[in-house]
């Protein structure tokens, strides 16, 4: 069964380091999201994708993250300089068509456990 | 905006009881309603959707309906077993719009 893969699956990094995280989605998903979710809470969304073109990157702390998916197939997820409160589960998704109109699910990868230490 | 609001855990079952976790929403038109597990440790899984009203969802003994009138998505399972403990989250998603999701409920079931 296809799934989406996401690596590391924990990282431990010093404060005001770089971090980056990588997702491969489902092969033939054109949309690809990456959340967050901190401990005891939901998933909250940083940015998602069509494509290559970033569609919705109004919760990214743009000072701090950034993202890519050049070739519209992996992504990865950066964060520098990383700062305590980064400390959470990154999670990327991914789902078959942007404009569906049968609401399709989202599949979701194991997750980057980042400790921020 | 959208929003989903579920009851707050932790919830403690014993073996073979009743579940019930309550899902509400806020959303303009008519949003595909969701309930995800999560496992220790690990990402988000599909337990069961529902696309329009009135529609029940269900997958491993896990029901949740649709019911627009009262804007609610409850999930439910007759009889729980240890293997059932996770976090469950209720969302939704509206035509293009990224999943929206809950707080998320922590079951643990005891044997």
């Amino acid at each position: 069964e296809a799934e989406v893969a996401q690596s590391p699956r924990y990282k431990i990094t010093e404060k005001s380091q770089a971090v980056a995280f990588w997702c491969d989605p489902i092969s033939g998903h054109a949309t690809l999201y990456w959340y967050r979710q901190i401990l005891g809470q939901g998933p909250e969304l940083l940015v998602q994708f069509q494509d290559e073109s970033v569609v919705d990157d109004s919760q990214l702390p743009k000072d701090r993250f950034s993202a890519e998916r050049l070739k519209g197939v992996d992504s990865t997820l950066k964060i520098q300089p990383a700062e305590l409160g980064d400390s959470a589960m990154y999670l990327c998704a991914s789902s078959l068509a942007y404009r569906s109109t049968k609401n399709t699910e989202a599949f979701f990868g194991q997750g980057t456990r980042l400790t921020v230490v | 905006g959208n929003s989903v609001t579920q009851m707050e855990g932790p919830v403690t079952l014993s073996e073979e009881a009743f579940l019930t976790i309550n899902c509400t929403y806020t959303a303009t038109g008519y949003p595909s309603l969701f309930w995800y597990v999560q496992y220790p440790g690990e990402g988000l899984q599909l337990l069961l959707k529902a696309t329009k009203a009135d529609d029940k969802g269900s997958n491993k003994g896990f029901e949740a309906t649709y019911r627009k009138e009262t804007t609610s998505f409850h999930l439910e399972k007759g009889s729980v077993q240890v293997s059932d403990s996770a976090v469950y989250f209720c969302a939704l998603r509206r035509g293009n719009t990224p999943l929206v999701f809950g707080k998320g409920t922590r079951l643990s079931v005891i044997a």
